[in-house]
């Protein structure tokens, strides 16, 4: 069975710093792309972050680009997601997903002071 | 970037009756492969996204065969041909064709009458 599961998400005050975790099991994690799609109160899907197989090729929405780091450790089948300089308007649900074929129940992340 | 618009934002469908979601995508975003990387998720209320549909008529394994999936070029639509209580949700489409630069449309939200 395919599992994935975020955590890490909590509340954090604006320009502060959170790292997500995605923990992987039930299929061939090394061979997988894996992103982050968020998803703020009431509002649409938003691709975020991805990072290929091996972890040599990593991508960013623009709204995340400077601020975010996405990386991997294939031995431990965790995907990370640094996330620095946090704004009010990064607030979601982050999902991840290996290659948008099964998703996370997805953490909260709440900036606010 | 490629701009996802669906149509309608909201459906109310009568049960055991058909509905029809449009996608349209500001430019076609056929990869070098050939192929039309457009997805289509289901997002129930409190649930994470799920894909019905890749590569614009895909089914994915366990999605009722209710569901269909056309469209080339710039032009999607995901049919429901008989509208059942469980389908109740937001339905989004997303190209995954360029990356970065994935685009999720809005997401169109289908309840019963």
């Amino acid at each position: 069975e395919v599992r994935m599961l975020e955590s890490g998400g909590d509340l954090v005050q604006p320009g502060g710093s959170l790292r997500l975790s995605c923990a992987a099991s039930g299929f061939p994690f090394s061979s997988y792309a894996i992103t982050w799609v968020r998803q703020a109160p009431g509002e649409r899907l938003e691709w975020v972050s991805a990072i290929s197989d091996t972890g040599d090729r990593t991508y960013y929405a623009d709204s995340v680009k400077g601020r975010f780091t996405i990386s991997r450790d294939n031995s431990k089948n965790t995907v990370f997601l640094q996330m620095n300089s946090l704004r009010a308007e990064d607030t979601a649900v982050y999902y991840c997903s290996n290659n948008f074929d099964f998703w996370g129940p997805g953490t909260l992340v709440t900036v606010s002071s | 970037d490629v701009v996802m618009t669906q149509s309608p934002l909201s459906l109310s469908v009568t049960l055991g009756q058909p509905a029809s979601i449009s996608c349209r995508s500001s430019q076609s975003f056929v990869y070098i492969d050939g192929n039309t990387y457009l997805n289509w998720f289901q997002q129930r209320p409190g649930q994470s996204p799920r894909r019905l549909l890749y590569k614009v008529s895909n089914r994915d394994p366990g999605v009722p065969d209710r569901f269909s999936g056309s469209g080339s070029g710039t032009d999607f639509t995901l049919k429901i041909s008989r509208v059942e209580a469980e389908d109740v949700g937001v339905y989004y489409c997303m190209q995954g064709t360029y990356w970065p630069g994935i685009a999720f449309g809005q997401g169109t939200r289908l309840e019963i009458k």
